[in-house]
Formats: C-alpha cells, structure tokens, sequence
C-alpha cells in the first residue's frame, strides 16, 4: 500500500548519458516535489508542482529538469549527469503548500561512472 | 535566510535509555516542524509534525516538541531500542517561502544491544 513510488530504487547511468527517474502518488495530492540528497548531506529541494504550476529552485542546475504529465505522475529528468549528480533523489507529495504533511517515497540511488 | 541546525550530528547510547535529539532554526516566521527517520541508503519516514500553533506532539515512544519564539524543538525517545538507529532529520516550513521544506543535516542514533 505504497503512497509514493520511485522508481527505480537504484540507477547507475555513464557520464553524460541522460537519466530519467519517476514518481507516483495514490495520495492524489496536488503538490509534487524532488529533493536532492548527497551523502550525509540534508535533502536538497530541486523543484516542486502545484498541479501544473512549475516552481523551480533558484539555484537548481539547468542540467534538472521535470515533468508533471497527469496528477499521479512525475518525472525528474537529467540532461548529462556529470559525477557530482551521484546522490539520493527523493520524490514527496503534499495536499498544500502551507501546513500539510509531506509523504516521502523510497527514493532513487543515483550512481554516476 | 532560514537555517535548521541538528546537534548533536551523532549519537551512540544503550538500550533502554531515554535520549532527546535537539533541532534549532533561526526565523521563527514558520508553518510547521517535521521529524523524519531515515535508514542507511533509504527515504524519509515521517514520525511527527508539529503545527506553529502547537506545543508538541506524541506517538507511541516519541514525542516532540515545538518552542517557536525560540527557534528550538526536541524530539525525545523514551526506553531506545536497537530498531530505533536511524538518521533523524528535522525539517521546517517557512511561512515566507511556499511550499519549501528546509532541513537540517540530521543526528545519527546508534543504540546498543
């Protein structure tokens, strides 16, 4: 009875090669985020949905990128991973933007070689 | 600039103590407070969220607590357990920055047998 699914649990891509991670939600929730995670670092906001609205990171590298076709579903896409993109991604959904609880999925592990 | 500090960044206690993990941000201009248990190489796992409005919060072992003029809350577990070493991660909502969750870098629990 996942909430929020990722897949896949890991992902090894080659230096440049474009990667795409997904994301879906049961929760029907209108907001959609991505975090960036690298090792014992805090999680990172890249960018979040409000339904269709886009709300990107000012300092979310040109390299991310995301789509949001449908409510259940969201895609973060990386144009050329370079090494430093290696991290957990991690995909949460919430009801609002304001006092509402965000729900995590499993996350990503992204390996870059 | 809203900054979550988590001290201490680990901690290695024996089974059965009681332990308070410490969580401190710098503007007060927030929705809520949220703490989250992380497991090696996994994603987040909300424990408790703590509305501005609100003193603290129970669940089962757990509870937090939320002293917003002071920029301060308190997770504390009651008798640990081994299946209680995780990361724990607080995260605030600020009022100023729709939908952004900020966290700090966690405190690694390690409780022995």
């Amino acid at each position: 009875d996942a909430m929020v699914i990722q897949n896949p649990r890991y992902q090894v891509t080659q230096f440049g090669k474009p990667v795409t991670l997904s994301c879906s939600q049961t929760l029907n929730h209108n907001v959609m985020y991505w975090y960036q995670q690298k090792s014992s670092q805090a999680p990172k906001l890249l960018f979040h949905y409000y339904d269709k609205d886009f709300n990107n990171e000012a300092d979310t590298p040109d390299n991310f990128q995301s789509r949001r076709p449908n409510t259940s579903f969201c895609f973060l896409d990386i144009r050329s991973p370079g090494l430093g993109d290696a991290a957990m991604y991690l995909c949460a959904t919430s009801s609002g933007e304001t006092v509402e609880k965000l729900f995590f999925g499993s996350g990503t592990q992204l390996s870059v070689l | 600039k809203q900054e979550v500090t988590q001290i201490p960044a680990a901690l290695s206690v024996p089974e059965g103590e009681n332990l308070v993990l410490n969580c401190s941000f710098t503007d007060s201009a927030i929705y809520n407070l949220q703490w989250f248990r992380q497991d090696p190489g996994k994603g987040l796992t909300s424990l408790l969220l703590i509305q501005s409005s609100q003193r603290e919060q129970t669940s089962g072992r757990l509870n937090a607590s939320l002293d917003k003029s002071s920029g301060r809350s308190t997770l504390y577990i009651a008798a640990s357990q081994p299946g209680d070493s995780a990361t724990y991660l607080c995260a605030v909502r600020p009022s100023s920055n729709t939908g952004k969750l900020i966290f700090g870098q966690g405190t690694t629990l390690q409780v022995k047998p």
